[in-house]
């Protein structure tokens, strides 16, 4: 399937800290979905960016889709220690099934 | 209130043993998927069905099994073909794309 990479593998911030990851693809993508894993849990989805150039708010979290549909990124402004987990993009070009990245894990201390 | 269940949570198995994973949802979804999570990987997508009766294999599809004879329900076999079982499964519903996976907790299979 098609691979989609993410960056940073790990990223350690401090509590108020803003946190950035990163999802890209050497080819256009149809769609971006976002899902984020607690630690010892299951993936829980939060977003799915389908539109070049979107920009989309949940509370603290900022996702935006690339104008060229390549890239992706997840923005938490502020973290908190109930941010810890690891997040998730996902493309399904095919429109049968998810292919994920990697991830990023991401650790936030008090 | 709807989900997805999988059990066992936990799961041990001998070498050279099959072991089936059960995975149920209620949420009256057609589409199904098991997926492997191992430290560092990511997800990989082992088995998805589309509809009852029907499924395809995944990227990891090797020593694995499915069946979908019911709408609600997808187990996973794990056979002892596969080389390297030790994992985290998890299962996955969706009622569109456009809507995100639903995931269940997931079962962690050990090989001992």
């Amino acid at each position: 399937g098609q691979q989609v990479m993410q960056i940073p593998q790990y990223q350690h911030v401090q509590e108020g800290e803003d946190f950035t990851t990163y999802c890209n693809s050497s080819t256009t993508l149809s769609n971006i979905q976002w899902y984020k894993q607690r630690p010892g849990g299951h993936p829980v989805f939060l977003i799915q960016l389908v539109k070049s150039g979107e920009v989309k708010k949940q509370k603290r979290l900022t996702f935006q889709f690339g104008e060229a549909k390549k890239n992706s990124s997840l923005h938490i402004t502020a973290t908190q220690t109930t941010d810890v987990g690891t997040y998730f993009c996902s493309n399904s070009n095919s429109g049968y099934a998810l292919n994920f990245g990697k991830g990023t894990s991401l650790l936030v201390t008090p | 209130d709807g989900g997805i269940t999988q059990s066992p949570k936990y799961l041990f198995r001998k070498e050279g043993q099959n072991v089936t994973l059960s995975c149920e949802q209620n949420l009256n979804h057609d589409a199904m998927y098991w997926y492997r999570q191992d430290p560092g990987q990511g997800l990989r997508l082992i088995y998805y069905s589309q509809i009852v009766n029907d499924f395809q294999k995944g990227d990891i599809a090797e020593g694995y099994s499915v069946s979908r004879e019911k709408k609600e329900s997808f187990p996973l076999t794990v056979t002892s073909a596969q080389k390297n079982p030790t994992a985290f499964y998890l299962c996955a519903s969706t009622g569109g794309m456009t809507r995100g996976y639903t995931f269940g907790s997931g079962t962690r299979l050990t090989v001992v």
